[in-house]
């Protein structure tokens, strides 16, 4: 089945770590994005990208990168990581009919 | 920017009543709003959507209710089975504007 791929999902760091979370597709679609969920808090927006081109912010993005190597994929880098980035990170596609696919979440802990 | 809230935050329902999550958002522009489910330790999956040019939809159990004067729009679950616990969000975005801002939450309950 065509899917979205999340690597590492588990990963302990430290403070001021730089940290790659990766993300992979096979389901086609060109637009994809990262989402971070807490507790409470709901999923909240990181960064998005329609195309290998197009990378635009969403609500969060103070403190996160992204890089969109291929239609396919579509990294996000923490580039120095800290205690409030602790949380739960989804990689998602869809096409422009407003669906979203979900991967299975990278599970980030920084210490 | 779009700022979508949600509630309750958690709604615990005996096996067999219903329950009804409510969401509002700011940005009168959206016009696509999906609900998602994500059960304990799993993915969120699109259960029901609605769009702006129709008040109501409905499949089976759940149904969506959209207000655009008061800019709210509702999940109504009846019959609750205790596979319907789970944490549903809600939505809202312009459609094709790819930018799909979530509630807070909320998580139910459904107890046998």
């Amino acid at each position: 089945d065509a899917d979205v791929t999340q690597t590492p999902r588990n990963r302990i760091t430290k403070t001021g770590k730089r940290i790659m979370l990766e993300c992979s597709q096979t389901k086609g679609h060109d637009r994809m994005y990262w989402y971070r969920q807490d507790p409470g808090l709901g999923l909240r927006l990181i960064y998005y990208s329609f195309d290998v081109k197009d990378i635009n912010k969403g609500e969060i993005s103070d403190g996160y990168s992204v890089s969109r190597q291929a239609q396919a994929k579509f990294s996000l880098s923490l580039e120095s990581a800290i205690p409030n980035q602790t949380a739960l990170y989804f990689c998602a596609t869809s096409l422009n009919t407003g669906e979203l696919f979900f991967g299975e979440g990278s599970r980030l802990t920084v210490l | 920017g779009e700022n979508v809230e949600q509630h309750p935050s958690t709604l615990s329902v005996q096996e067999g009543d219903s329950a009804v999550i409510k969401c509002t958002y700011s940005d009168s522009a959206s016009n696509y709003f999906p609900w998602y489910k994500q059960e304990l330790g799993k993915r969120p999956q699109l259960i029901i959507d609605i769009r702006s040019n129709v008040g109501e939809k409905k499949d089976q159990r759940i149904a969506v209710t959209l207000n655009k004067t008061a800019k709210h729009f509702s999940l109504h679950i009846t019959e609750t089975q205790p596979e319907d616990s789970a944490v549903y969000f809600c939505a809202a975005s312009l459609l094709g504007g790819g930018k799909l801002i979530f509630g807070q939450g909320t998580e139910l309950s459904v107890k046998p």
